[in-house]
C-alpha cells in the first residue's frame, strides 16, 4: 500500500531555515512530489513540486533524495506567516492519476 | 480574478439524507477537483472533472458523485449520508487537467458538512 509519511509537528524560530521531511519509500519512478500548505481556516495553497532533481522557486526549495524515497521541503527563512500545515503529496503520472497525501506537518514559527 | 468559491460554507444534514455542494472555479479554469478533509483520514482525493468529463477518481464509494457544467462550475453530490461523511469538502480548480508535472491547483475555502 502506497504511503507518504510526515512528522506531525515541527517548530522553527523566525528568520531561520526550516527543513520539512517527507518519506515516500514506495514511490514509483514516475510519481511526482508536490507540496501544498494550508493556513488556518483556508484551503491548501501550492508550494512546489518536483520529480528527481532539486527545485527552487520564490517560496521554497525541494530536495529529493537520489533514491527518491524521501524529500525535504526547505523554507530558507521562516516567517510567522509560514505557520501552516504542510502536505507532501505523491501524484502518479499514469493514465489514471492517483494522489497520495501525507498526514501533514504542523509548522509552528516562534518569534 | 476572483478566487474559487464554494457554496454553502456550512451545512448540517441528518443520516440518510443527500446533499449537493457547489464549486465555481477561477475564470478560465476548466478542471475542478474535489477533496475530503477529516481529522482522522486527512486529505483525500475524491475526483476530478475536466471539460464536463470525469477524468480521475479516488477511492470513494458510489454514493459520492459529481458533475461539471459547460461553464466549468461543478457540483458534488453525496447520497444516503453517513455520520462518517462529516468533513470539510474542498474543491480546487486549475487551467488544465490534473497533472503530476505541474499545473498548480487553486483551492476554495471549503464547505463544512456536519451529518447528525
Amino acid at each position: 500500500d502506497a504511503k507518504t509519511t510526515q512528522p506531525n509537528s515541527m517548530e522553527s524560530n523566525e528568520e531561520e531555515p526550516v527543513h520539512l521531511p517527507c518519506n515516500h519509500s514506495t514511490i514509483s519512478g514516475t510519481d511526482y512530489i508536490h507540496w501544498y500548505r494550508q493556513l488556518p481556516s483556508q484551503g491548501p495553497e501550492y508550494v512546489i513540486h518536483g520529480l528527481t532533481s532539486n527545485v527552487n522557486n520564490r517560496m521554497a526549495s525541494l530536495a529529493i533524495a537520489e533514491d527518491r524515497k524521501s524529500s525535504t521541503l526547505i523554507l530558507h527563512r521562516a516567517t510567522l506567516r509560514d505557520a501552516a500545515v504542510y502536505y507532501c503529496i505523491r501524484i502518479s503520472s499514469g493514465s489514471a492519476r492517483q494522489l497520495t497525501f501525507g498526514s501533514g506537518t504542523q509548522l509552528t514559527v516562534l518569534p | 480574478k476572483a478566487g474559487v468559491t464554494q457554496t454553502p460554507r456550512y451545512l448540517i444534514k441528518t443520516r440518510g439524507q443527500q446533499v449537493t455542494l457547489s464549486c465555481s472555479p477561477i475564470s478560465g479554469h476548466r478542471s475542478v477537483s474535489w477533496y475530503q478533509q477529516t481529522p482522522g483520514q486527512g486529505l483525500q482525493f475524491l475526483f476530478e472533472y475536466f471539460s464536463e468529463t470525469q477524468r480521475n477518481k479516488g477511492n470513494f464509494p458510489g454514493r459520492f458523485s459529481g458533475r461539471q457544467f459547460s461553464n466549468s462550475r461543478s457540483e458534488m453530490n453525496v447520497s444516503t449520508l453517513e455520520l462518517g461523511d462529516s468533513a470539510l469538502y474542498l474543491c480546487a480548480s486549475s487551467e488544465r487537467s490534473l497533472s503530476p508535472t505541474g499545473n498548480e491547483q487553486f483551492f476554495g475555502p471549503g464547505t463544512r458538512l456536519t451529518v447528525l
